[in-house]
């Protein structure tokens, strides 16, 4: 069974803080990471993709990857209170793209 | 308009019935997938397909049927649905195959089953 653990909050962070959420996974091969945002009762809409070890940058967000460590996060700088919602981190399986997995994703809390 | 469309949004059932819940995608994407969200477990994959004709198992498919005459529809089927099929149900779709390709989803179907 492969595993993606997030911390399930809630997260609060004053407005313009930094954000800071995390992912771990179990799956040593696992090849693509995707941080996805979900508000209340939608869908989630992706926000960003990594798969190589180190930072990814996009406007306010960053991803970062470590895969000797099987970890991957996701800042969001300059928090507004738009950005509060869950955050779910999904993995693939190992060979196989169209496998994934998502941890139970955490919620985030941006305090005007 | 283009996207990708669940049909219903939203149902209620009773325990052995049958039900399907529909997908529908625009984009002409070959690959379509269907998630199923309870609290506290996040998304897990029911089944995929790759292309018409073409469907695999994902985390959890039991008690789920999956077809797909059609590149842009990919419907899924409650055989005999049980409460524990009480979920939030996401299609997604995605262009090909190769690691950098995003999921798109649709809106989702809420299902309870009594």
């Amino acid at each position: 069974q492969k595993e993606v653990e997030q911390n399930s909050g809630p997260l609060s962070v004053p407005e313009g803080a930094i954000a800071s959420l995390n992912c771990t996974y179990s799956d040593r091969g696992s090849q693509s990471f995707f941080w996805y945002r979900q508000y209340s009762g939608k869908s989630p809409e992706l926000i960003m993709s990594i798969y190589s070890n180190g930072d990814k940058e996009d406007g306010r967000f960053t991803a970062q990857l470590n895969k000797a460590s099987q970890y991957v996060s996701l800042l969001i700088r300059d928090s507004q209170p738009s950005d509060s919602a869950t955050y779910l981190c999904a993995v693939n399986e190992a060979y196989n793209f169209n496998k994934f997995y998502f941890g139970s994703g955490t919620k985030l809390n941006v305090k005007p | 308009d283009a996207g990708i469309t669940q049909s219903p949004r939203y149902k209620i059932t009773e325990t052995g019935r049958q039900v399907t819940l529909m997908c529908h995608q625009t984009w002409s994407h070959s690959y379509m997938f269907w998630y199923r969200q309870d609290l506290g477990h996040g998304l897990r994959l029911i089944y995929y397909s790759a292309a018409a004709d073409i469907t695999d198992k994902g985390e959890v498919p039991d008690g789920y049927v999956v077809s797909r005459s059609k590149t842009e529809n990919f419907p899924l089927t409650l055989e005999s649905a049980t409460r524990s099929q009480t979920s939030v149900y996401f299609c997604a779709s995605r262009a090909s195959g190769g690691a950098g390709n995003e999921q798109f989803f649709g809106p989702g179907t809420r299902l309870t089953v009594l």
